[in-house]
């Protein structure tokens, strides 16, 4: 079975510098997708990002860029010039990549704070 | 172009009771997950809906029951509350089943 692991429960930091949310997983399989989800307070949840194992680019967008290593299983998150929205539960999550294996599996989030 | 749609936003019901969620996916989607957020968690699976079947389930019980319209929208039924089914229920939608999930802003549940 997939697991996610995100071992920072809650960050910190000021607004416009850098940050990186950690997210490591463990699978057996070889092809799958990685994703950061965002929830603000209002609840819905947002994709931020999304990676595809296969590929060894890692995915950015826009201020948000992820470090992607494969044999490590880790999957982690910059965010850069942080901005007062940035301010939610961030997400990883993992699904197969295989037949009808739609359902993502998520850790169990880390609550980022952005301070003026 | 309407994103995901769930009702009603707030729920309470009693112990033992019954509750329908409602969730109406993204336009062009034809695929609705069912996730259940507990307090301070992350989401959990509970299934997924594709051609008005049932294709995946997660690790709930039977009580936990679904169904997909033919216009992709879906319900979650509930039999028999728990106290500890108390959670934010969140709908996804997707262009098929392994694709990225749009989520809806989800229906908050709470069981006195």
């Amino acid at each position: 079975a997939q697991t996610v692991t995100q071992s920072q429960p809650e960050m910190s930091v000021q607004e416009a510098e850098t940050v990186t949310l950690s997210c490591t997983y463990d699978t057996s399989e070889n092809n799958y997708y990685l994703f950061w989800y965002k929830q603000p307070p209002s609840r819905q949840m947002i994709l931020v990002i999304r990676q595809e194992a296969y590929k060894q680019q890692n995915a950015t967008e826009n201020r948000f860029s992820v470090n992607f290593q494969k044999a490590a299983k880790s999957f982690s998150l910059k965010i850069s010039d942080s901005q007062l929205g940035d301010t939610a539960m961030y997400f990883c999550a993992f699904m197969k990549h295989e037949g009808s294996q739609g359902n993502l599996i998520f850790g169990k989030g880390t609550k980022l704070s952005v301070k003026p | 172009d309407a994103g995901v749609t769930q009702s009603p936003t707030h729920l309470i019901k009693t112990r033992g009771q019954q509750v329908t969620l409602r969730c109406s996916p993204k336009s062009g989607h034809d695929t609705v997950s069912w996730y259940q957020q507990a307090l301070g968690q992350g989401p959990q699976f509970i299934f997924q809906y594709y051609e008005e079947e049932e294709r995946q389930r997660g690790n709930f019980p039977d009580r936990f029951s679904g169904h997909q319209f033919p216009n992709y929208s879906s319900e979650l039924n509930v039999n028999a509350l728990l106290l500890g089914d108390s959670a934010l229920y969140l709908c996804a939608s997707s262009p098929g089943a392994g694709n990225e999930q749009y989520f809806g802003p989800g229906t908050r549940l709470t069981v006195t």
